[in-house]
């Protein structure tokens, strides 16, 4: 059965590091997101990407996040300068197909989540 | 904007007990609801969903009904087990977005042989 992958498993960094964090999604699949889940937490969106451009993304992405496809199968994420509160469980998903803005009866599919890289900034 | 209550917990409960997680949603539009279960040490894993009102999704026993006219997606379990202790999730996709998924701060449900 296909799945989303993620490496490493568990990262650890100092502050004002740069850390990038590695998915290969479904091979077929066109739509690309990152997640994050501080301890204790609820799970947070962090961006989604389609067509080679982010095409949505919530507050917490600010300018120190930065999303990439460098080859077409792997999907990356990358914290150019470390902070101690990015330290949570950052997760990887992908679906075929996103929701259709402006539609009102979006193309919901289902999104396949990875096994979660666990950050941990010191 | 987009948003999903869902129980505090942690839930305890004995093997073989009657489980209930309620979830409710505030959205806009036509949105798709799900639950997700994570595993200690894992990933979230698609539990169940429902993409209309009325629909009901199951899945390992659980089931969870899309009520539109209370806005709840309330997880049922008649019987857990110990291997589903597990922290669950409600969340919402809404069709009017690009499709990212909206979670509930989740339920940590421990049940005891």
């Amino acid at each position: 059965e296909p799945e989303v992958t993620q490496t490493p498993s568990h990262q650890v960094t100092q502050m004002g590091q740069e850390v990038i964090l590695r998915c290969v999604p479904i091979s077929n699949h066109l739509y690309f997101y990152w997640y994050r889940q501080i301890l204790g937490q609820k799970v947070e969106f962090l961006v989604s990407f389609y067509n080679n451009e982010i095409s949505e993304k919530s507050e917490i992405f600010d300018d120190q996040f930065s999303v990439e496809r460098p080859d077409g199968s792997n999907f990356t994420l990358k914290i150019r300068s470390t902070k101690l509160e990015d330290s949570a469980m950052y997760f990887c998903a992908s679906s075929r197909r996103g929701g259709a803005s402006g539609t009102g009866k979006g193309l919901n599919t289902e999104a396949f989540f990875g096994q979660g890289t666990r950050l941990t900034v010191v | 904007g987009d948003s999903v209550t869902q129980m505090e917990g942690p839930v305890t409960l004995s093997e073989e007990a009657f489980l209930t997680i309620n979830c409710t949603y505030t959205a806009t539009g036509y949105p798709s609801l799900f639950w997700y279960v994570q595993y200690p040490g894992e990933g979230l894993q698609l539990l169940l969903k429902a993409t209309k009102a009325d629909d009901k999704g199951s899945n390992k026993g659980f089931e969870a009904t899309y009520r539109k006219e209370t806005t709840s997606f309330h997880l049922e379990k008649g019987s857990v087990q110990v291997s589903d202790s597990a922290v669950y999730f409600c969340a919402l996709r809404n069709g009017g977005s690009q499709g990212n998924l909206i979670f509930g701060k989740g339920t940590k449900l421990s049940v005891k042989p």
